[in-house]
């Protein structure tokens, strides 16, 4: 069963950085994308990025210069750093990838990580 | 980036009711057209993807079309478990999600 599992809950203060984590399983094969979405309080989805199998990334041009996406494939594991942290981006973080061979549509998702940022 | 419009924004059904959701795009889109149920508390889940292909394990209720810029969203005979909010998802480009629609109990 394919799943991923994501770090806890964070609280940090204005200006900080932010790094959660997305551990991945039961994958048959190695060459899944892992994107990440948020979901600020009372706002919709939104795209953050995505790290290929090799470690390539692309990011949403909102997220450019303060987001880093990377994952060690040792591990099977993915990480979102967020730097620069503002109050708007207290949201909750979602890791979430394709698992079958025939769509790239999300169809796993991890459980979210609450992101808070509060003086 | 791809923009995508949903409507309505909200909406009030009665369980037994059919519903629809359109989903508009700022441009011409192959079929990478997907749409995601969200409960509070919950993380997204897909109920169609690649405009009409219904996900294992969904409820046939469920269903999608359109082509182009526009998309469709149903549900056949609404359920009390299928409040919820739906999102579009495009994947032509990077992706995108619409704004989302609210459902709720009329």
């Amino acid at each position: 069963q394919v799943q991923l599992v994501q770090s806890g809950a964070e609280v940090k203060k204005p200006g900080a950085s932010v790094k959660v984590s997305c551990k991945a399983s039961g994958y048959h094969y190695s060459g899944y994308y892992i994107h990440w979405v948020r979901q600020a309080p009372g706002q919709g989805l939104e795209w953050v990025g995505w790290v290929t199998p090799k470690g390539e990334t692309d990011y949403s041009q909102k997220f450019q210069g303060r987001v880093t996406l990377t994952r060690d494939t040792s591990i099977t594991t993915a990480y979102l750093a967020l730097t620069g942290l503002t109050f708007d981006d207290t949201a909750m973080y979602y890791c979430a990838s394709p698992s079958s061979s025939w769509s790239d549509a999300f169809d796993v998702w991890g459980q979210g990580t609450m992101v808070t940022v509060s003086s | 980036d791809i923009q995508l419009t949903q409507s309505p924004s909200s909406l009030s059904a009665s369980i037994g009711d059919r519903v629809t959701i359109t989903c508009q795009t700022s441009q011409a889109i192959t079929n990478h057209l997907n749409w995601y149920q969200h409960k509070p508390g919950k993380a997204p889940k897909l109920l169609i993807y690649d405009v009409s292909n219904l996900e294992p394990g969904v409820p046939s209720r469920f269903s999608g079309s359109g082509s182009g810029t526009n998309f469709t969203f149903a549900i056949n005979t609404l359920q009390p478990e299928d409040i919820a909010t739906y999102y579009c998802q495009q994947l032509d480009d990077l992706p995108t999600f619409g704004q989302g629609t609210r459902l709720d109990i009329k």
